[in-house]
Protein backbone atom coordinates (compact mmCIF):
# COMPACT_ATOMS: atom_id res chain seq x y z
CA UNK A 1 0.00 0.00 0.00
CA UNK A 2 1.36 2.89 -1.32
CA UNK A 3 -0.55 5.69 0.79
CA UNK A 4 -2.01 7.34 -1.97
CA UNK A 5 -5.84 6.47 -2.30
CA UNK A 6 -7.50 7.15 -5.81
CA UNK A 7 -11.64 6.82 -5.63
CA UNK A 8 -13.31 5.41 -7.91
CA UNK A 9 -11.84 2.31 -8.89
CA UNK A 10 -13.95 1.55 -11.69
CA UNK A 11 -16.08 4.37 -13.52
CA UNK A 12 -18.18 3.18 -16.65
CA UNK A 13 -19.72 5.89 -18.25
CA UNK A 14 -21.36 6.95 -21.94
CA UNK A 15 -19.75 9.58 -24.25
CA UNK A 16 -20.17 13.43 -23.93
CA UNK A 17 -20.38 12.59 -20.07
CA UNK A 18 -18.14 14.31 -17.41
CA UNK A 19 -16.46 12.59 -14.54
CA UNK A 20 -14.79 13.96 -11.69
CA UNK A 21 -12.01 11.53 -10.16
CA UNK A 22 -10.44 11.81 -6.85
CA UNK A 23 -7.02 11.66 -5.51
CA UNK A 24 -5.80 11.70 -1.62
CA UNK A 25 -2.02 11.85 -1.34
CA UNK A 26 -0.14 10.40 1.42
CA UNK A 27 -0.06 12.29 4.82
CA UNK A 28 2.54 15.27 4.06
CA UNK A 29 2.96 15.12 0.26
CA UNK A 30 2.41 18.48 -1.00
CA UNK A 31 2.86 17.05 -4.78
CA UNK A 32 0.39 15.31 -6.66
CA UNK A 33 0.71 13.95 -10.31
CA UNK A 34 -1.83 13.35 -12.71
CA UNK A 35 -1.24 10.54 -15.14
CA UNK A 36 -2.83 8.63 -17.91
CA UNK A 37 -2.19 4.74 -19.41
CA UNK A 38 -4.09 3.73 -22.72
CA UNK A 39 -2.73 1.16 -24.62
CA UNK A 40 -1.87 3.06 -27.21
CA UNK A 41 -0.28 6.11 -25.52
CA UNK A 42 1.12 4.16 -22.95
CA UNK A 43 1.83 5.95 -19.40
CA UNK A 44 1.90 10.13 -20.17
CA UNK A 45 2.21 12.79 -17.72
CA UNK A 46 -0.98 14.85 -17.32
CA UNK A 47 -0.45 17.57 -15.05
CA UNK A 48 1.38 18.36 -11.84
CA UNK A 49 0.28 20.28 -8.28
CA UNK A 50 2.05 21.91 -5.61
CA UNK A 51 0.62 23.01 -2.54
CA UNK A 52 -2.32 24.08 -4.52
CA UNK A 53 -0.65 25.66 -7.47
CA UNK A 54 -0.36 23.97 -10.78
CA UNK A 55 2.99 23.52 -11.50
CA UNK A 56 3.34 21.63 -15.12
CA UNK A 57 1.72 20.31 -17.78
CA UNK A 58 1.91 17.57 -19.95
CA UNK A 59 -0.21 16.08 -22.91
CA UNK A 60 -3.45 17.09 -21.00
CA UNK A 61 -6.32 17.67 -23.45
CA UNK A 62 -8.50 21.06 -22.86
CA UNK A 63 -11.12 19.15 -21.66
CA UNK A 64 -9.61 17.89 -18.85
CA UNK A 65 -9.13 20.00 -15.97
CA UNK A 66 -7.77 19.61 -12.37
CA UNK A 67 -7.52 21.37 -9.05
CA UNK A 68 -5.64 20.57 -5.99
CA UNK A 69 -7.40 21.97 -2.51
CA UNK A 70 -6.16 23.36 0.69
CA UNK A 71 -5.96 19.80 2.43
CA UNK A 72 -4.15 18.45 -0.26
CA UNK A 73 -6.42 16.26 -2.24
CA UNK A 74 -6.78 16.42 -5.54
CA UNK A 75 -9.47 16.57 -8.60
CA UNK A 76 -8.83 15.28 -12.08
CA UNK A 77 -12.26 16.42 -14.33
CA UNK A 78 -12.77 14.86 -17.73
CA UNK A 79 -15.91 16.72 -19.71
CA UNK A 80 -16.80 15.68 -22.99
CA UNK A 81 -15.56 12.32 -22.75
CA UNK A 82 -14.78 10.25 -25.98
CA UNK A 83 -14.58 6.86 -26.27
CA UNK A 84 -10.94 7.15 -26.53
CA UNK A 85 -10.68 8.81 -23.00
CA UNK A 86 -11.06 4.87 -21.96
CA UNK A 87 -7.89 4.58 -20.17
CA UNK A 88 -6.15 4.04 -16.40
CA UNK A 89 -5.75 7.18 -14.73
CA UNK A 90 -3.18 7.19 -11.83
CA UNK A 91 -2.24 9.75 -9.54
CA UNK A 92 0.90 10.11 -7.48
CA UNK A 93 2.32 12.16 -4.69
CA UNK A 94 5.62 12.95 -4.15
CA UNK A 95 6.97 14.10 -1.07
CA UNK A 96 9.62 17.77 -1.08
CA UNK A 97 12.60 15.77 0.77
CA UNK A 98 12.94 13.11 -1.52
CA UNK A 99 12.68 12.58 -5.53
CA UNK A 100 10.34 9.41 -5.68
CA UNK A 101 6.86 9.33 -7.04
CA UNK A 102 4.17 7.35 -5.29
CA UNK A 103 1.02 5.91 -7.13
CA UNK A 104 -2.29 5.50 -6.21
CA UNK A 105 -4.03 2.02 -7.62
CA UNK A 106 -5.53 3.95 -10.32
CA UNK A 107 -9.09 4.63 -11.35
CA UNK A 108 -9.88 2.29 -14.41
CA UNK A 109 -12.47 4.93 -16.60
CA UNK A 110 -14.34 2.94 -19.39
CA UNK A 111 -16.38 5.22 -21.80
CA UNK A 112 -18.85 3.45 -23.69
CA UNK B 1 12.44 16.83 -25.30
CA UNK B 2 13.29 13.96 -23.11
CA UNK B 3 12.60 10.52 -24.40
CA UNK B 4 12.81 7.14 -22.71
CA UNK B 5 13.33 4.38 -25.24
CA UNK B 6 12.66 0.53 -24.19
CA UNK B 7 13.21 -1.91 -26.97
CA UNK B 8 12.66 -5.05 -26.00
CA UNK B 9 8.84 -5.10 -26.23
CA UNK B 10 8.75 -8.67 -23.93
CA UNK B 11 11.62 -10.76 -22.21
CA UNK B 12 11.50 -14.45 -20.96
CA UNK B 13 13.89 -15.86 -17.66
CA UNK B 14 13.57 -19.13 -15.97
CA UNK B 15 13.30 -19.19 -12.67
CA UNK B 16 16.41 -18.54 -10.58
CA UNK B 17 18.04 -16.92 -13.44
CA UNK B 18 19.42 -13.52 -13.98
CA UNK B 19 17.98 -11.28 -16.49
CA UNK B 20 18.57 -7.82 -18.11
CA UNK B 21 15.99 -5.17 -19.08
CA UNK B 22 17.80 -2.40 -21.07
CA UNK B 23 16.48 1.26 -21.69
CA UNK B 24 17.97 4.49 -23.23
CA UNK B 25 17.17 7.87 -23.03
CA UNK B 26 17.72 11.34 -24.49
CA UNK B 27 18.30 14.30 -22.25
CA UNK B 28 20.51 17.98 -22.52
CA UNK B 29 20.16 18.29 -18.32
CA UNK B 30 22.86 17.07 -16.10
CA UNK B 31 20.51 16.60 -13.00
CA UNK B 32 18.32 14.25 -13.23
CA UNK B 33 16.59 10.85 -11.66
CA UNK B 34 15.60 7.26 -13.08
CA UNK B 35 13.74 4.87 -12.35
CA UNK B 36 12.19 1.23 -12.82
CA UNK B 37 8.59 0.69 -11.60
CA UNK B 38 7.30 -2.60 -11.94
CA UNK B 39 3.63 -3.19 -13.02
CA UNK B 40 2.11 -6.20 -11.99
CA UNK B 41 -0.96 -8.15 -13.62
CA UNK B 42 -2.95 -5.93 -10.72
CA UNK B 43 -2.08 -2.60 -12.16
CA UNK B 44 -0.76 -0.93 -9.27
CA UNK B 45 2.80 0.74 -10.03
CA UNK B 46 5.87 -0.11 -8.11
CA UNK B 47 9.03 1.69 -7.62
CA UNK B 48 11.43 -1.04 -8.08
CA UNK B 49 15.08 1.34 -8.17
CA UNK B 50 16.49 4.75 -8.45
CA UNK B 51 19.48 6.33 -9.58
CA UNK B 52 20.53 9.81 -9.00
CA UNK B 53 22.61 11.62 -12.51
CA UNK B 54 25.51 13.16 -10.13
CA UNK B 55 26.00 9.36 -8.44
CA UNK B 56 28.51 7.17 -10.28
CA UNK B 57 27.83 3.85 -7.77
CA UNK B 58 24.86 2.07 -9.49
CA UNK B 59 21.96 1.32 -7.21
CA UNK B 60 21.31 -2.00 -5.99
CA UNK B 61 18.09 -3.11 -4.27
CA UNK B 62 18.41 -6.58 -3.23
CA UNK B 63 18.10 -8.80 -6.02
CA UNK B 64 17.57 -5.76 -8.96
CA UNK B 65 20.49 -3.82 -9.82
CA UNK B 66 21.47 -1.18 -12.35
CA UNK B 67 23.76 -0.21 -14.98
CA UNK B 68 24.00 3.22 -15.24
CA UNK B 69 26.27 4.20 -18.30
CA UNK B 70 25.62 8.32 -18.24
CA UNK B 71 28.28 9.13 -21.24
CA UNK B 72 25.80 6.33 -23.19
CA UNK B 73 22.55 7.48 -21.53
CA UNK B 74 21.81 4.05 -20.43
CA UNK B 75 20.22 2.92 -17.74
CA UNK B 76 19.48 -1.18 -17.95
CA UNK B 77 18.20 -3.53 -15.05
CA UNK B 78 19.35 -6.94 -13.93
CA UNK B 79 17.09 -9.10 -11.95
CA UNK B 80 18.98 -11.80 -10.23
CA UNK B 81 17.66 -15.25 -8.98
CA UNK B 82 14.19 -14.12 -10.72
CA UNK B 83 10.81 -15.09 -8.93
CA UNK B 84 7.35 -15.86 -10.34
CA UNK B 85 6.49 -13.00 -8.60
CA UNK B 86 8.81 -10.87 -10.55
CA UNK B 87 6.88 -11.58 -13.78
CA UNK B 88 5.09 -7.96 -14.39
CA UNK B 89 5.54 -5.07 -16.92
CA UNK B 90 8.66 -2.98 -16.57
CA UNK B 91 8.91 0.82 -17.09
CA UNK B 92 12.14 2.63 -17.55
CA UNK B 93 10.97 6.56 -16.25
CA UNK B 94 13.06 9.75 -16.21
CA UNK B 95 12.74 12.69 -14.01
CA UNK B 96 14.52 15.71 -14.03
CA UNK B 97 15.56 17.49 -10.75
CA UNK B 98 14.34 21.19 -10.16
CA UNK B 99 16.96 22.44 -7.59
CA UNK B 100 15.20 19.61 -5.00
CA UNK B 101 11.66 19.18 -6.09
CA UNK B 102 10.88 16.44 -8.85
CA UNK B 103 9.67 16.88 -12.07
CA UNK B 104 6.98 14.73 -13.91
CA UNK B 105 8.16 11.22 -14.90
CA UNK B 106 8.50 10.47 -18.98
CA UNK B 107 7.72 6.78 -18.85
CA UNK B 108 9.26 4.55 -21.78
CA UNK B 109 7.01 1.99 -23.12
CA UNK B 110 7.93 -1.10 -21.27
CA UNK B 111 9.09 -4.14 -21.10
CA UNK B 112 6.68 -7.23 -19.98
CA UNK B 113 8.80 -9.77 -18.31
CA UNK B 114 7.42 -13.86 -18.11
CA UNK B 115 9.31 -15.68 -15.82
CA UNK B 116 9.10 -19.66 -16.38
CA UNK B 117 9.41 -22.17 -13.67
Amino acid sequence: DSGVTQTPKHLITATGQRVTLRCSPRSGDLSVYWYQQSLDQGLQFLIHYYNGEERAKGNILERFSAQQFPDLHSELNLSSLELGDSALYFCASSPTDRNEQFFGPGTRLTVL
Amino acid sequence: AQTVTQSQPEMSVQEAETVTLSCTYDTSESDYYLFWYKQPPSRQMILVIRQEAYKQQNATENRFSVNFQKAAKSFSLKISDSQLGDAAMYFCAYSRNYGGSQGNLIFGKGTKLSVKP
